[in-house]
């Protein structure tokens, strides 16, 4: 599976947008981005993926560039409960079950009021 | 709420007790993992269970067992464990054969004495 590079950490101001890169410039064609996050001592959550197309859900947006070596997820209007870990992942589906997500360092994201 | 059920959440042990996580999933998942996060540490995938037969281990020591019995419950069995052995346990399930994201548990926060 593909690398991904994320800033360790960053802030965003309560009801403003968050927007979290993700670079992934060794991205392979059949692999997708995904992201999860980690609020303090919870499991992980997914959130949202895409394969190069720009997706949205009621949680996320997620920008993937055109050649898709890098991503950006945009929480449209952050509250003080999306402070969390941000996890972007890369990665191929396979049927079997060993193919599963392979978690690095991600994002800690803090919104203050 | 994510379907997925871990108890106890919390557990303090001895390093000669003997003890058992328990995972519980509803959702018709046929995938199964425990993954073991230390502080400060991405979370590290330990075993992977499908359709109640171990496919992965990933290098984890014998003092951890895991169990599948059903394809709704996962066990993870502890002896004799180490101080360092003290982390967060994680439960995950998803069903294979699909662009379907994994669901997590809450955790079991392990601490070793």
């Amino acid at each position: 599976d593909a690398k991904t590079t994320q800033p360790p950490s960053m802030d965003c101001a309560e009801g403003r947008a968050a927007n979290l890169p993700c670079n992934h410039s060794t991205i392979s064609g059949n692999e997708y981005v995904y992201w999860y996050r980690q609020i303090h001592s919870q499991g992980p959550q997914y959130i949202i993926h895409g394969l190069k197309n720009n997706e949205t859900n009621e949680m996320a947006s997620l920008i993937i560039t055109e050649d898709r070596k890098s991503s950006t997820l945009i929480l449209p209007h952050a509250t003080l409960r999306d402070t969390a870990v941000y996890y972007c992942i890369v990665r191929v589906f396979h049927n079997n079950a060993g193919n599963m997500l392979t978690f690095g360092g991600g994002t800690r994201l803090m919104v203050k009021p | 709420e994510t379907g997925v059920t871990q108890t106890p959440r919390h557990l303090v042990m001895g390093m000669t007790n003997k003890k058992s996580l328990k995972c519980e999933q509803h959702l018709g998942h046929n995938a199964m993992y425990w993954y073991k996060q230390s502080a400060k540490k991405p979370l590290e995938l330990m075993f992977v269970y499908s359709l109640e037969e171990r496919v992965e281990n990933n290098s984890v020591p014998s003092r951890f067992s895991p169990e599948c019995p059903n394809s709704s419950h996962l066990f993870l069995h502890l002896h004799t464990l180490q101080p360092e052995d003290s982390a967060l346990y994680l439960c995950a399930s998803r069903r294979t054969g699909g662009r379907t994201e994994a669901f997590f548990g809450q955790g079991t926060r392990l601490t070793v004495v």
